[in-house]
């Protein structure tokens, strides 16, 4: 089947920096991916919709110019949170379309662990 | 994208058969059921998709009733290996738009 990756699979960084996580499809091209956190013991909540060369779909209350997204080619997605504290820290997991037969199906990452100290 | 209602969480035993019902009243007519299975600090896993009455594949059947009110995933004598959290998804196409995720189930097997 389809494969998405992600990376770095953890990371750690300071409050006050920012942090890019990259979501490929590996094996396909996705015209959209999208952006999901998910707090521990949480449902993967939906961030943002990302369209291959064009501007990111945000979800109300989430913050676009906190979570910069960019879809430079049909394969990569890059998730940016930038002055990260320490409420950022969840698990963010991306996920891209591929059309199978007529329809589409979804592939997840293996997510990012993102802690701020 | 319709709501989905599922149990919280479910116990069985090793080698025992587990069904677990989801309910979607609100399903509409161009909607997939999709399931998905998730571990700890992983990405979702997609399980099965179905539309009506039933489908199989090599790790779970899937039924659907005639009205498409409600779907059962079933799976076959689970392994301590299948402990997790199970999501029912429905919505059009399964992957056009994002996918909604409810509360999920979180399934323990025990030896």
């Amino acid at each position: 089947g389809a494969v998405v990756s992600q990376h770095p699979s953890w990371v750690i960084c300071k409050s006050g920096t920012s942090v890019k996580i990259e979501c490929r499809s590996l094996d396909f091209q996705a015209t959209t991916m999208f952006w999901y956190r998910q707090f521990p013991k949480q449902s993967l909540m939906l961030m943002a919709t990302s369209n291959e060369g064009s501007k990111a779909t945000y979800e109300q209350g989430v913050e676009k110019d906190k979570f910069l997204i960019n879809h430079a080619s049909l394969t990569l997605s890059t998730l940016t949170v930038t002055s990260a504290h320490p409420e950022d820290s969840s698990f963010y997991i991306c996920s891209a379309s591929q059309r199978l037969a007529g329809r589409y199906e979804q592939y997840f990452g293996p997510g990012t662990r993102l802690t701020v100290t | 994208l319709a709501k989905t209602t599922q149990p919280i969480s479910m116990d069985s035993y090793e080698g025992q058969e587990v069904n677990i019902t989801c309910s979607h009243n609100n399903i509409a007519t161009n909607d997939y059921i999709t399931w998905y299975q998730q571990f700890p600090s992983q990405g979702p896993r997609f399980i099965i998709q179905g539309y009506k009455t039933k489908v199989t594949n090599e790790v779970a059947s899937l039924f659907i009733p005639a009205d498409r009110k409600s779907s059962t995933l079933s799976l076959p004598r689970v392994s301590l290996s299948d402990t997790a959290v199970y999501y029912c998804l429905v919505g059009d196409t399964g992957g056009r738009r994002a996918l909604t995720f409810g509360s999920g189930t979180r399934l323990q097997v025990q030896p």
